[in-house]
């Protein structure tokens, strides 16, 4: 597509419930991105996919998150038994290859843990 | 491993005045540096990158970057700014080369609000 598509857009849940945050980058980037913004915190890498695999997950803050990319393509998020210090804005991003040709930044998923 | 330090966390100007958001980072390797935006509600614009060469990059909207290595430094710059520009500015780095160069580093980001 024209651009990284993320969704949804907004998202409520209770605490404890499971989340999966949906990804889709721009056809022909084979680097994606999962970033989390925090108020006051910037941004906080999470994972990072080349193709099909992630060959560093060294951001994910504990178990209960996950991610997987399928065809080189969508990415999917999963935050099982989510807690209130989740909720964030869930930014992904896409580039060829390498950070040097810039990363492109989908409009994020705002999660909201009740 | 990587680092950035923006120095401002708010910066508010009028309109049409010059604006410089600063920005210094650490590395034990070689750089590049880039600068986004972000507007409200919206994911993040790349506004600008250093890759090599002329120290002095010109990027979209009217903004300049220059790097300065000796002063760590990597500042962004305006001459004249507009209220279209009150957006969240993050500056940003990676290593050049070896295997952690596809990871891009932030800054907490600096609010830009443009005043009338």
């Amino acid at each position: 597509g024209a651009g990284v598509s993320q969704s949804p857009s907004n998202k409520v849940t209770e605490k404890g419930k499971d989340v999966e945050l949906r990804c889709d980058p721009i056809s022909g980037h084979t680097a994606l991105y999962w970033y989390r913004q925090s108020l006051g915190q910037g941004l906080e890498f999470l994972i990072y996919f080349q193709g099909n695999s992630a060959p560093d997950k060294s951001g994910l803050p504990s178990d209960r998150f996950s991610a997987e990319r399928t065809g080189g393509s969508v990415s999917t998020l999963t935050i099982q038994r989510t807690q209130q210090e989740d909720s964030a804005v869930y930014l992904c991003a896409s580039s060829f290859d390498r950070a040097n040709y810039g990363y492109t930044f989908g409009s994020g998923t705002r999660l909201t843990v009740v | 491993a990587q680092s950035v330090t923006q120095l401002d966390s708010q910066v508010p100007v009028f309109e049409e005045a010059p604006v410089e958001l600063r920005c210094n980072y650490s590395s034990s390797v070689s750089v590049y540096l880039f600068w986004y935006v972000q507007y409200p509600n919206q994911g993040l614009q790349l506004l600008l990158k250093y890759l090599s060469g002329s120290t002095l990059v010109k990027g979209i909207n009217g903004f300049e970057a220059e790097f300065n290595k000796s002063q760590t430094s990597f500042h962004l710059r305006k001459p004249s700014v507009h209220i279209s520009d009150t957006a969240e500015y993050f500056c940003a780095v990676s290593a050049n080369s070896g295997g952690s160069n596809y990871k891009l580093t932030f800054g907490k980001g600096t609010l830009l609000t443009v005043n009338p």
